[in-house]
């Protein structure tokens, strides 16, 4: 149980474009969500927090125009980057905190690359 | 604020040897503490976690963690490692105030040789 899925696995776009990542809940359903990236050789870097039906919550210097956060479902969340640039190429990592267990489950990553 | 510090980036050992992969925090309240592992190009995976009780907790894959308070330290080790166990872990801490942001150290390979 507790498995978060992400969609695409990888990602490769043209400057200029949007990516719309998204990530599930398979098994439970998840009243939070996060969004780290992860640039290469480094840790998790927070985002944004997003919470089934409201607006997210973002980091410190996370543009929020930029990074589009929709938690519609108490299953699914979407980051979309919009007008990506070389410099948004990261692994974009979600996870997904369960209502009724005190713990937060990873989906695999998805890798964006922007040339 | 809290900060995790992974004093290590890279740890080379030899397959059968015993690891510890060390971890330090800063925090003004309690936190809860956790170590994960990633596999190239895979999300996290939780090893173990410490929210209160016994301060030595056992994880997965043989690993386990000591939690001390004194020394706000809260390093992993495994007394035998495998070729498999070569993979990036991640030393972590959350508030036990009820907030779930989570905060993680810089990671440090481990890289288990023949």
């Amino acid at each position: 149980g507790a498995v978060v899925s992400q969609h695409p696995s990888r990602v490769i776009c043209k400057s200029g474009t949007s990516v719309k990542i998204e990530c599930r809940s398979l098994d439970f359903q998840a009243t939070t969500m996060f969004w780290y990236r992860q640039f290469p050789k480094q840790s998790l870097m927070l985002m944004a927090t997003s919470n089934e039906g409201s607006k997210a919550t973002y980091e410190q210097g996370v543009e929020k125009d930029k990074f589009l956060i929709n938690h519609a479902s108490l299953t699914l969340s979407t980051l979309t980057v919009t007008s990506a640039h070389p410099e948004d190429s990261s692994f974009y990592i979600c996870s997904a905190r369960a209502q009724t267990v005190n713990e937060q489950f990873f989906g695999p990553g998805t890798r964006l690359t922007v040339l | 604020a809290q900060s995790v510090t992974q004093l290590d980036s890279q740890v080379p050992v030899f397959e059968e040897a015993p690891v510890e992969l060390r971890c330090n925090y800063s925090s003004s309240v309690s936190v809860y503490l956790f170590w994960y592992v990633q596999y190239p190009n895979q999300g996290l995976q939780l090893l173990l976690k410490y929210l209160s009780g016994s301060t030595l907790v056992k994880g997965i894959n043989g690993f386990e963690a000591e939690f001390n308070k004194s020394q706000t330290s809260f390093h992993l080790r495994k007394p035998s490692v495998h070729i498999s166990d070569t993979a990036e872990y991640f030393c972590a801490v959350r508030l036990n105030t009820g907030g779930f942001k989570t905060i993680f150290g810089a990671g440090t390979r481990l890289f288990v040789k023949a």
